[in-house]
């Protein structure tokens, strides 16, 4: 039972362009959410983070936005560099405090010089 | 570099062995994530444990079982190979439990089951 969902398997981005990434959840009651992005070959690293008392975090290029009544997040790097071509997850932390996380399927995004 | 280490990278085997994945977290973390991510999925929640306590259950099979050391590393044994079992496996760590804590990754370890 899938507790995050990443409709898009791949985006092709232009360099330069606004890369969009999305993520839709089933529990209202989630207080956190998070991206990770990935690399070949490497583990999963920490990229950006929102709390559900906001609608929006940013840093630097990325940032995420949080539609609680449509349980929907997103993800916004700009301008996308091709060095942002990874395979990006989003994920919520277990509501019994155990910190585990959920993660959804991931969205590979490809930006093309 | 996480600070994380898992060893080995890459592991070859049969169906119906058994093997041991091996995860180092990072200096200072007492809590430690096991996760599968099989061909086209998200990663799966295995197993947690804290101080050497196992901490939280996910979807882990009865042929998985994994074990806190008192120096903090980690075990994630896998018997009864099966070819579905062919994936990569992911340690992270993490400081504490409870409030959310930022979880650190390993470079995985690929579990190839012929």
């Amino acid at each position: 039972d899938q507790q995050v969902k990443q409709n898009s398997p791949s985006l092709s981005v232009q360099e330069g362009r606004i890369s969009i990434l999305n993520c839709d959840y089933t529990n209202s009651m989630f207080d956190y959410f998070l991206w990770y992005k990935k690399y070949p070959a490497e583990g999963p690293t920490f990229l950006i983070s929102i709390s559900s008392i906001k609608d929006k975090n940013e840093d630097g290029r990325f940032t995420v936005f949080l539609n609680k009544s449509a349980k929907h997040l997103s993800l916004h790097i700009v301008p996308s560099q091709p060095g942002d071509s990874a395979v990006y997850f989003c994920a919520v932390p277990d509501q019994t405090g155990a910190n585990n996380l959920f993660f959804g399927t991931g969205t590979r995004l490809t930006v093309i010089p | 570099d996480s600070g994380v280490t898992q060893t080995p990278k890459h592991l070859i085997t049969a169906t119906g062995q058994r093997v041991t994945l091996r995860c180092s977290p990072r200096s200072g973390d007492l809590s430690v994530y096991w996760y599968q991510q099989s061909l086209d999925q998200g990663l799966q929640f295995l197993i947690q444990y804290y101080n050497g306590e196992e901490r939280a259950k996910g979807n882990i099979l009865e042929r998985f079982s994994a074990q806190q050391f008192p120096d903090l590393h980690s075990e994630l044994n896998l018997s009864s190979l099966e070819l579905g079992d062919s994936a990569l496996y992911f340690c992270a760590s993490s400081v504490a439990v409870g409030e959310y804590n930022e979880q650190f990754f390993g470079p995985g370890t690929r579990l190839t089951v012929l």
